[in-house]
């Protein structure tokens, strides 16, 4: 079946442009995840959706950064006024979680993520 | 900042050898789970160990937890060449009994099998 999906693949933009992430959970799960990855690091999470509610937002590195999801299927990263040390991967991660008290018991499903490039 | 840290960061063995990594953690978890990334299918979840349990198998991954040590370790035995990959640790923190599944990743490691 379809896995979770993000586009573009690879974008590329100058210093202080605005780029918007797409991220196409597999349907029908309720949570979502967004997670940064440097260069030869582990993901570092960012912010995390149940349906269309964005219940954490704790990892978003700054106020230039900003996640929607508004009718709990696809979400989308929108970096505003990039800067170079926003380069990295940015992945996706869906899961069937029904809530709160049982996300840590499913496991998540990775889109192939996102290279930023900031020149 | 990263919560994990993984040892060792870089691993390198013969086809047919076994691998061993492992994984420290910081605070209390409600589980552990150990993921694979190449660059040709990204992130791929290999195995989840609850923090009730000491070890868990699935096919040639054995997973290993110690609570009171705050730490994990990932064997593959009868390595491949196809097992070349990094490999982290992620683990759930527990907030006050409950987890809706936020990971936090290790470093990982990157282990090279040679054919």
């Amino acid at each position: 079946g379809a896995g979770v999906s993000q586009s573009p693949r690879y974008k590329v933009a100058k210093r202080g442009q605005d780029v918007a992430l797409r991220c196409d959970p597999i349907s029908g799960h309720v949570s979502l995840f967004w997670y940064q990855q440097a260069l030869g690091q582990g993901p570092e999470f960012l912010t995390y959706f149940q349906n269309e509610a964005q219940l954490d937002k704790s990892g978003l590195p700054s106020d230039r950064f900003f996640a929607e999801r508004p009718e709990g299927s696809v979400s989308t990263l929108k970096i505003q006024r990039t800067q170079q040390e926003d380069s990295a991967v940015y992945l996706c991660a869906s899961s069937l979680a029904p809530g709160p008290l049982a996300g840590g018991l499913y496991e998540q499903y990775f889109g192939p993520g996102t290279r930023l490039t900031v020149t | 900042s990263q919560q994990g840290e993984e040892d060792p960061q870089a691993l390198s063995i013969q086809e047919g050898e076994n691998a061993t990594m492992n994984c420290s953690y910081k605070t209390s978890i409600n589980n552990l789970q150990w993921y694979r990334q190449n660059s040709g299918r990204g992130l791929v979840h290999l195995i989840l160990i609850r923090s009730n349990e000491r070890e868990k198998h699935s096919g040639r991954l054995r997973v290993t937890l110690d609570t009171s040590k705050k730490s994990s370790s990932l064997l593959i035995t009868a390595s491949r060449a196809a097992d070349t990959a990094s490999y982290f640790c992620a683990s759930t923190p527990r907030f006050g009994g409950t987890s809706y599944g936020k990971l936090t990743f290790g470093q990982g490691t990157i282990l090279t099998v040679h054919p």
